[in-house]
């Protein structure tokens, strides 16, 4: 069975930082670029960063350039979100997903997000 | 950026109806369009790749269509577990972009 587990969300305060994790389990993950997306309440759906099969790729959302870093353990099937200069408007359930499938250099062109995990909430307050 | 806007935001419908929503992009996002099914405290469930092919394990009553700017998806006969919100996706272009969602209520 295809599983995505997101854990390390929780409440902080502006200008803090917390780092989320993501276990994978059921899937080749090394094979598949993967992605965080949150969803802030009561709106609706904001891809936040994207990261290549070796990592050394990585893509941000303007709104978290510069403060959220994303990187990836294939050894251990773990996708990770660091965000730091937390700010309010950073509040919203945080979602791993994966993108495209990939062998070697080439990647397909299923940059949707096929597979979610169950979500973790951030709240960003003082 | 590619905006994504979705018609209508809320539709009220009854067990047995067809319906269709509309999604526009702002510019041509070729055939990369995905939709996708959330119901409350759950993530989003992909329904639709590539504007029209089926994601494995779901329902034939679902189906996507168009190209271009316009899509639609259409339900042909709203079953009880379809009332959820819905939301496309465009993935031409970085950054990949959604609509505002639409939600369709029991009537």
């Amino acid at each position: 069975e295809v599983q995505l587990v997101e854990s390390g969300g929780g409440l902080a305060q502006p200008g803090g930082s917390l780092r989320l994790s993501c276990t994978a389990s059921g899937f080749t993950f090394s094979n598949y670029e993967m992605n965080w997306v949150r969803q802030t309440p009561g709106q609706g759906l904001e891809w936040v960063s994207n990261i290549s099969i070796s990592g050394s790729i990585t893509l941000y959302a303007d709104s978290v350039k510069g403060r959220f870093t994303i990187s990836r353990d294939n050894a251990k099937k773990s996708l990770f979100l660091q965000m730091n200069s937390l700010r309010a408007e950073d509040t919203a359930v945080y979602y791993c997903a994966s993108g495209r499938y990939c062998t070697h250099d080439k990647c397909n062109n299923a940059a949707y997000f096929q597979k979610w995990g169950q979500g973790t909430l951030v709240i960003v307050s003082s | 950026d590619i905006q994504m806007t979705q018609s209508p935001s809320t539709l009220s419908a009854s067990v047995g109806d067809r319906v269709s929503i509309t999604c526009r992009a702002s510019q041509s996002t070729r055939n990369w369009l995905a939709w996708y099914q959330q119901k409350p405290g759950k993530a989003p469930k992909l329904l639709i790749y590539q504007a029209s092919s089926l994601e494995i394990g779901v329902p034939s009553r679902f189906s996507g269509s168009g190209s271009g700017t316009e899509f639609t998806l259409t339900i042909s006969s709203l079953q009880p577990d379809d009332f959820a919100t819905y939301y496309c996706q465009q993935y031409n272009g970085y950054p990949w972009t959604f609509g505002q969602g639409t939600k369709v209520e029991i009537k």
